[in-house]
């Protein structure tokens, strides 16, 4: 079964440093993995995804992310976090099977603080 | 870009009514269409996938006589929470899948708060 783990409720970082947000997953087969982002009472917004060749995946609004197969993990990274970054971010994974069913994890607020 | 409607983007019902939410693909045709909830500080939990010109299919725990899905076309899905109460208020969001994009090209609705009193 597929699963999907973000150990942090929340991320707090100061305006202008790096950033963060992990994730790790599991599933049976190849993994096809997300992050989004939501806004509060808004919807989900792609920011980024994996699904073969290069490890460091590059995205939306400076985002990037890392795939490490060995350590079954996808962390979101920014170089210089910007206050409108605030939010709430979503890891979700799929795997290769053919099926549509994405798995999100919890979620992580991250908080930008000026 | 592809762009997914979700009306309405709130609502406040009676308990014992029913609401529907609409959710339609404004430029594109969507085959598949999902249905998540999230609850407040939580994650998006899959309610159902919708599929156009057939039943949908319910994730386990999901009342499908409680949350009816119609999926009568290839730009609308509808979810209609019957006889609604208080516990099922709550943030409902629909995704689509959006064709030619390859792996997750998933657009999402701007999500509708539905607040049962």
């Amino acid at each position: 079964a597929q699963s999907v783990a973000q150990p942090e409720d929340q991320v707090n970082v100061a305006e202008g440093n790096p950033l963060t947000v992990k994730c790790t997953y599991s599933v049976s087969g190849n993994p096809y993995l997300f992050w989004y982002v939501q806004y509060p009472n808004r919807g989900l917004q792609f920011l980024l995804k994996y699904i073969t060749g290069d490890n460091l995946v590059k995205g939306s609004y400076g985002f990037e992310a890392e795939f490490n197969k060995s350590q079954t993990s996808f962390h979101l990274k920014k170089p210089s976090a910007l206050v409108s970054d605030s939010a709430l971010y979503f890891c979700a994974v799929r795997d290769d099977t053919g099926g549509f069913k994405t798995i999100f994890g919890a979620g992580t607020r991250l908080f930008v603080k000026a | 870009g592809a762009v997914v409607s979700q009306h309405p983007s709130r609502v406040i019902c009676k308990s014992g009514t029913s609401v529907k939410i609409e959710c339609r693909s404004l430029d594109f045709q969507a085959t598949t269409m999902f249905w998540y909830r999230q609850f407040p500080k939580q994650s998006l939990m899959l309610m159902a996938t919708s599929n156009e010109g057939s039943k949908a299919t319910y994730e386990q725990g999901v009342e499908k006589d409680k949350f009816l899905i119609n999926h009568a076309s290839l730009t609308l899905s509808t979810l209609t929470v019957t006889s609604a109460h208080p516990e099922d208020s709550s943030f409902y969001i629909c995704s689509a899948v959006v064709p030619g994009q390859g792996i997750g090209g998933y657009t999402f609705g701007s999500g509708t708060r539905l607040t049962v009193v």
